[in-house]
């Protein structure tokens, strides 16, 4: 399976300012995601990270509050824009090779 | 109706007792299915695939069963070890991607 790291492992923020996570796979990799894991629930897909185009984002979430970049097929990252205490949450990334894997998560605090 | 759904448990067993979770489905057309296991502040771990035959691997069985729209997972003798949340993934269920299910949160005590 691919080796997937992400910077940071966790943030604590004040509101309103932004954060960018980065994904780092040792691999190529076609398929690239991003999830979002709050406290105590499960895995929800935030956006389909697409090489050399714009994300493909799931109901509920948008471009200008999580701009996504893919530049290569070995890296992506997600910014959580104009944080609030609600984007308090663990954050995946998450590739397919020979089954689905995840990053270990960004652990992201938001005073 | 969710569409990937677990008993959130927690399911409490002693060491050495069989347990199995179910996950139900709500596409019949969905294609694949998963189940991860993910320990406490940790990301999620391909545990195992579910085919149509079913499989195994070791003290684990995963089973599909179609007509009823739902997987299974079933550990036989429990080790303190397995205690963790164990999340089914469906793929096709809801478009071209994995839908998760809540999890159900294992504990097993000595």
């Amino acid at each position: 399976s691919a080796v997937i790291s992400q910077k940071p492992s966790r943030d604590i923020c004040q509101r309103g300012t932004s954060l960018t996570i980065q994904c780092q796979v040792d691999s190529q990799v076609t398929m690239m995601f991003w999830y979002r894991q709050q406290p105590g629930q499960s895995l929800t897909l935030i956006a389909t990270a697409n090489q050399g185009s714009e994300a493909t984002y799931e109901s509920g979430f948008v471009i200008d509050k999580f701009p996504i970049s893919r530049p290569n097929l070995t890296f992506s990252t997600l910014t959580v824009s104009n944080m609030s205490p609600e984007d308090s949450s663990i954050y995946l990334c998450s590739v397919v090779s020979q089954g689905q894997f995840f990053g270990p998560g960004t652990r992201l605090t938001v005073l | 109706r969710k569409e990937v759904e677990q008993d959130p448990g927690p399911f409490n067993v002693p060491e050495g007792a069989t347990v199995a979770f179910n996950c139900t489905y709500s596409n019949s057309a969905s294609q694949s299915f998963f189940w991860y296991r993910q320990d406490c502040r940790k990301e999620p771990k391909l545990l195992m695939s579910v085919y149509s035959s079913g499989n195994e691997d070791g003290r684990f069985t995963a089973q599909l069963n179609r007509a009823s729209q739902y997987i299974s997972l079933l550990i036989r003798d429990s080790k303190l070890s397995d205690s963790a949340t164990y999340l089914c993934a469906v793929f096709g269920n809801a478009g071209n991607m994995l839908t998760f299910g809540g999890g159900t949160r294992l504990m097993v005590k000595p």
